[in-house]
């Protein structure tokens, strides 16, 4: 059963800083993952899609990379923004087509 | 680019009553439709996945007779919570898969549900 780790729990840093989110999966064995943003009460917002053949996607100061052997990717965001304050989800999709969630990294940027 | 809505965004219906929430994609056709429940700070729990035309695939622990899902067409899901009680009170996510080969899934604004 693939199950999606993500650490910290929550992150607090200050503006300006450049910063990584870590996420593991324990099944290597997937179609792609996807990185998404999440507002308070809100909708989730897609970021980034990595798919299992590709070892990184970069979208403005946003960089996402893909260890499938190792079960692990990282989304680093540059120069950290107030904006950015959020809960950042990363999901596996398996060969199944299910997309399984972490539980999220709870980031507040401080002005 | 790809955008999902729901309708309502939020409701507020009585402990025994049903409750029907749209999910619709704007401006593609999706075959797939996810519904997912997320209960707060936490993530999210997928319920349900429906095919175009089909009946839907519940998960496991998931009430088929309690969650109704219908996906009657290529850009509308609903998904109707019947008889609802207060445990029922959740924050609802729908979601639509871009059948491209690439499957992104791109996800609705979430219908925060509160059963009194």
């Amino acid at each position: 059963k693939q199950e999606v780790t993500q650490i910290p729990a929550a992150l607090s840093v200050p503006e300006g800083e450049n910063l990584v989110l870590n996420c593991s999966f324990t099944d290597s064995a997937i179609y792609n993952l996807q990185w998404f943003r999440q507002d308070p009460g809100k909708g989730l917002t897609s970021l980034l899609l990595i798919q299992s053949s590709q070892r990184e996607q970069t979208s403005g100061r946003l960089n996402a990379s893909l260890d499938k052997s190792s079960g692990r990717s990282t989304l680093y965001i540059a120069a950290s923004q107030p904006g950015d304050s959020a809960t950042y989800l990363c999901a596996v999709r398996s060969q199944g087509g299910k997309l399984i969630f972490g539980q999220g990294t709870e980031l507040s940027v401080k002005p | 680019g790809a955008v999902v809505s729901q309708h309502p965004s939020w409701v507020i219906c009585k402990s025994g009553t049903s409750v029907k929430i749209e999910c619709r994609s704007l401006d593609f056709q999706a075959t797939t439709m996810f519904w997912y429940r997320q209960f707060p700070k936490q993530s999210l729990m997928l319920m349900a996945t429906s095919n175009e035309g089909s009946k839907a695939t519940y998960e496991q622990g998931v009430e088929k007779d309690k969650f109704l899902i219908n996906h009657a067409s290529l850009t509308l899901s609903t998904l109707t919570v019947t008889s609802a009680h207060p445990e029922d009170s959740s924050f609802y996510i729908c979601s639509a898969r871009v059948s491209d080969g690439y499957y992104e899934q791109y996800f609705g604004p979430g219908t925060r549900l509160t059963v009194t």
